[in-house]
């Protein structure tokens, strides 16, 4: 495609149910990063794949958190029984593979989380 | 560990004068700075990134400087224009990255308004 997709674009809710939110990252890009983006806050890291290499688990939240990658493309977050402290925007990024380019991300348009 | 700081928060300047914003990091082996910019409602995108061994690089009214062995590097834009209100991460890490643990780190983000 021609460039990061996400979806859905906007999810609402209820607290304690289940969402899972999907990034299709640019075709032929090895890595891919999830961010969370609170309302006018900075990029909280949550989890970072890097082609085969096991992914940096570093930045999840808890264990309601986890992350797919399928195949070492499309990408799913998912978050289990939802609090109202999750609503934020999820960012998903992807960067070409390592010695071709640099290390530069190429962010989707996120997927706007509210939790009611 | 991996950090990055980023100063100011926030900051507003006159229309036609310089913002300069600042970071620092701490891995020495850092050796690729690139600066995000996401307007309001917007994904962040590149606006200039800059190589461990060269200490200045200029696009147009903005630069960025490097200073490894202090671990400062700061953005500067000149001659400031309304859509320069925007928020601005910097970032480090490896320029190539070729497994999970040779991530980018992102700062805090800073709040630039342009006066009229």
């Amino acid at each position: 495609g021609a460039g990061v997709s996400q979806s859905p674009s906007n999810k609402v809710t209820e607290k304690g149910k289940d969402v899972e939110l999907r990034c299709d990252p640019i075709s032929g890009h090895t890595a891919l990063y999830w961010y969370r983006q609170s309302l006018g806050q900075g990029l909280e890291f949550l989890i970072y794949f890097q082609g085969n290499s096991a992914p940096d688990k570093s930045g999840l939240p808890s264990d309601r958190f986890s992350a797919e990658r399928t195949g070492g493309s499309v990408s799913t977050l998912t978050i289990q029984r939802t609090q109202q402290e999750d609503s934020a925007v999820y960012l998903c990024a992807s960067s070409l593979q390592p010695g071709v380019a640099k290390n530069i991300q190429y962010f989707g348009a996120g997927t706007r989380l509210s939790v009611l | 560990g991996e950090n990055v700081e980023q100063h100011p928060s926030t900051l507003s300047v006159q229309e036609g004068d310089s913002a300069v914003i600042k970071c620092t990091y701490s891995d020495s082996a850092s050796n690729y700075f690139p600066w995000y910019k996401q307007e309001l409602g917007k994904r962040p995108q590149l606006i200039i990134d800059i190589r461990s061994n060269v200490g200045e690089k200029k696009d147009q009214r903005i630069a960025v400087t490097l200073n490894k062995t202090a671990k400062h590097f700061s953005l500067h834009i000149t001659e400031t224009q309304p859509e320069d209100s925007a928020v601005y991460f910097c970032a480090e890490g490896p320029l190539y990255a070729y497994s999970s643990a040779s991530k980018i780190i992102f700062g805090s983000g800073t709040r630039l308004s342009i006066r009229p």
